[in-house]
């Protein structure tokens, strides 16, 4: 079946330390999106990518990274310049035709905490 | 970048009652897209509604409907016969041509029996 998978599922943080959260669709999709969620909040747009080998910045980029070396791939690093990672990080993946309605696919997910 | 406001933090409606939730959105594009996605507390996100803004007619989906105002650039949510099932967080959304999409900061539905 065709979809958008994230792992790991709950992700622990050492102070100092770099982590990765992985994103990987196999629905042919150009647009990969990263979102932030804190409890009881909305999703704030971290980075966001319409083809391979690019990607903007959102609104809350700063101490994360990321990298867009394949079409499947969309890996999010969360620097030790991020003060306060603990949250809940959604991938998604769309179509980018120009004229588009499609929708956002989501991955299910991953609970980043810090120890 | 364009922003997406949901002024209502928490709404609650009557089983088998009609409840409207509220979502305004700032953008100078005169091309875009609209959605509405639900939340459930599995935290999985669930598309229920969207709208391209050049059509003029409001999007329905059964029970799901919407209030496209593209001059008061509003748009709005209108669940009728609301179900216990309907309880979630209520997601607002604007996708700009680029494909950059912001969502609103949501609206929690409760539903009473």
């Amino acid at each position: 079946d065709g979809g958008i998978t994230q792992s790991p599922k709950y992700l622990f943080r050492k102070e100092g330390q770099n982590v990765t959260l992985s994103c990987e669709q196999n629905l042919n999709h150009d647009a990969m999106y990263w979102y932030r969620q804190d409890p009881g909040q909305g999703l704030r747009l971290i980075y966001y990518s319409q083809i391979v080998n690019d990607f903007q910045k959102g609104d809350i980029a700063e101490g994360y990274s990321v990298s867009r070396e394949k079409k499947e791939s969309f890996p999010l690093t969360v620097t030790s310049a991020q003060k306060n990672p603990t949250a809940f990080y959604l991938c998604a993946s769309s179509t980018r035709r120009t004229g588009s309605v499609e929708k956002l696919f989501f991955g299910s997910g991953t609970q980043l905490s810090v120890l | 970048a364009q922003t997406v406001t949901q002024s209502q933090p928490e709404m609650s409606v009557q089983e088998a009652e009609t409840v409207t939730l509220s979502c305004t959105y700032d953008t100078s594009e005169s091309d875009y897209y609209l959605f509405w996605y639900k939340q459930p507390p599995s935290r999985q996100m669930i598309l229920v509604i969207r709208q391209e803004a050049y059509k003029q007619q409001n999007a329905t989906e059964n029970r799901f409907s919407v209030n496209f105002q593209k001059a008061a650039k509003s748009f709005s949510l209108k669940i009728s016969d609301s179900q216990l099932g309907d309880a979630a967080m209520y997601f607002c959304a604007y996708r700009s041509n680029n494909n950059d999409m912001r969502f609103g900061a949501g609206t929690r539905l409760t539903v009473k029996p």
